[in-house]
């Protein structure tokens, strides 16, 4: 069975920082892309980061970049999102998520159950 | 960036209806469209990828069809259990941006 749990939110003042952790399992964690997403209070989805199964290649939602940094260990079935710099807007639920591919078209075929982070003072 | 779009914002339905919503992207995107369905309290879940295959285990009234830049998802003889917000998703760019959804609700 696949799992994406999510570790790490809490409670983090304007401009402090908060490292997300997501623990794999269930798929070949090594060899799939994995990205972040979130969704603010009463807001849509949000895609925020992603990062290629070799951490060759990562992209950032232009609302996160130069504050947050997406890594991943392959031998810890992990990957992590650094949060710096957190601002109000930022609250949200963070969802893990697993990109997968079928038929030469990939989406987020796996998702986590989410990470709540509130920026607050 | 690729832009999406969805209509309705919001729509009420019934048990039983047939609803349809429609996504826009900014240019064309061939048929890289995902469909998602987020219900509250929940993860949320993958229905159709690649803008018209269905994803295993998802119920069959289930159904998306388009290609370039206009895409559909059809929910026929709607059940309880679909009142939800549903949103489209662009693969064709690495940035997989979401439309803003569509929130389904009982009539």
């Amino acid at each position: 069975e696949v799992q994406l749990v999510e570790s790490g939110g809490g409670l983090v003042q304007p401009g402090g920082s908060l490292r997300l952790s997501c623990a794999a399992s269930g798929f070949s964690f090594s060899t799939s892309e994995m990205h972040w997403v979130r969704q603010a209070p009463g807001r849509g989805l949000e895609w925020v980061s992603y990062i290629t199964s070799s951490s060759g290649t990562k992209y950032y939602a232009d609302s996160v970049k130069g504050r947050f940094t997406i890594s991943r260990d392959n031998a810890k079935n992990s990957v992590y999102l650094h949060m710096n710099s957190l601002r109000a807007e930022d609250t949200a639920i963070y969802y893990c998520v697993r990109e997968g591919c079928n038929r030469a078209r990939c989406s987020f075929d796996y998702w986590g159950q989410g990470a709540l982070v509130t920026v607050s003072s | 960036d690729i832009q999406m779009t969805q209509s309705p914002s919001s729509l009420s339905a019934s048990v039983g209806d047939r609803v349809t919503i429609t996504c826009r992207a900014s240019q064309s995107i061939n048929t890289y469209l995902n469909w998602y369905q987020h219900r509250p309290g929940k993860a949320p879940k993958l229905l159709i990828f690649g803008a018209s295959n269905l994803q295993s285990g998802v119920p069959s009234r289930f159904s998306g069809g388009g290609s370039g830049t206009e895409f559909t998802l059809t929910i026929n003889s709607l059940q309880p259990e679909d009142f939800a917000t549903y949103y489209c998703q662009q693969s064709y760019s690495s940035l997989f941006t979401f439309g803003p959804g569509t929130k389904v609700d009982i009539k």
